[in-house]
């Protein structure tokens, strides 16, 4: 066990709609990183947040969004969702926002757009 | 082509062999490189981390760069039953944040 959770583990759900992922960091961590994994694309970096504020944006949809709240938590907001969607979604998270940073990944939130 | 390559696999050995895995990659920038373990249905699971070139030993497992070839390595000695899963090479560099890079995967089956 990481120490990251994830909720809900299962999201089934129609093309159009918006979901919310959430994700609770390690005790400590301050960073949070969202990943989505899908068959074809592996595993790939979305966005990063540090303490509240954004830190860094990889490949995320203008569909997709993110925040992270005060008391470190962080949740994933994807809208007009399509069939493509469908992925595994991981949050991580680190003490710091540092290169050298080890990130500790959550079991995941597996989503199906039907 | 993808920044970082790995052949999917799936990798099959017996229980006892020594396992190589290996990753290619072509941005120069990558500074750090790590392998993770995926069970199916799992997260991924933090097995080696490693700065610049040179190896690192834990266990069973060992790590190797070459960033001269833009290679890395993981070799699995003593492999058993329970070390099936899928391995993802991931790399991060000095100007990209903390992001990761990762490889798509190997998957391997040791088989009693």
């Amino acid at each position: 066990d990481s120490g990251v959770t994830q909720t809900p583990k299962h999201l089934i759900t129609a093309t159009g709609q918006r979901v919310t992922l959430r994700c609770s960091p390690r005790s400590g961590d301050l960073s949070v990183y969202w990943y989505q994994q899908s068959l074809d694309q592996g595993l790939q970096f979305l966005i990063q947040y540090y303490n509240g504020e954004e830190r860094a944006k990889g490949n995320i949809l203008e569909r997709f969004s993110a925040q992270q709240f005060p008391d470190l938590h962080s949740e994933l907001n994807l809208s007009s969702l399509e069939l493509g969607d469908s992925a595994l979604y991981f949050c991580a998270s680190s003490v710091t926002s540092g290169r050298a940073d080890t990130q500790y990944f959550g079991p995941g939130t597996r989503l199906t757009v039907l | 082509q993808k920044e970082v390559e790995q052949d999917p696999g799936p990798l099959s050995v017996p229980e006892g062999a020594i396992v190589s895995l290996n990753c290619t990659y072509s941005n120069s920038a990558f500074q750090y490189f790590m392998w993770y373990r995926q069970y199916s249905r799992k997260g991924p699971e933090l097995l080696m981390y490693t700065y610049s070139s040179g190896n690192k030993e834990d266990g069973r497992f060992t790590a190797q760069v070459d960033k001269s070839s833009k290679y890395i390595s993981l070799f699995i000695r003593d492999s058993q039953p329970s070390d099936s899963a899928t391995y993802l090479c991931a790399m991060s560099g000095e100007n990209a944040g903390n992001m990761l890079t990762f490889g798509g995967g190997t998957r391997l089956m040791v088989k009693p």
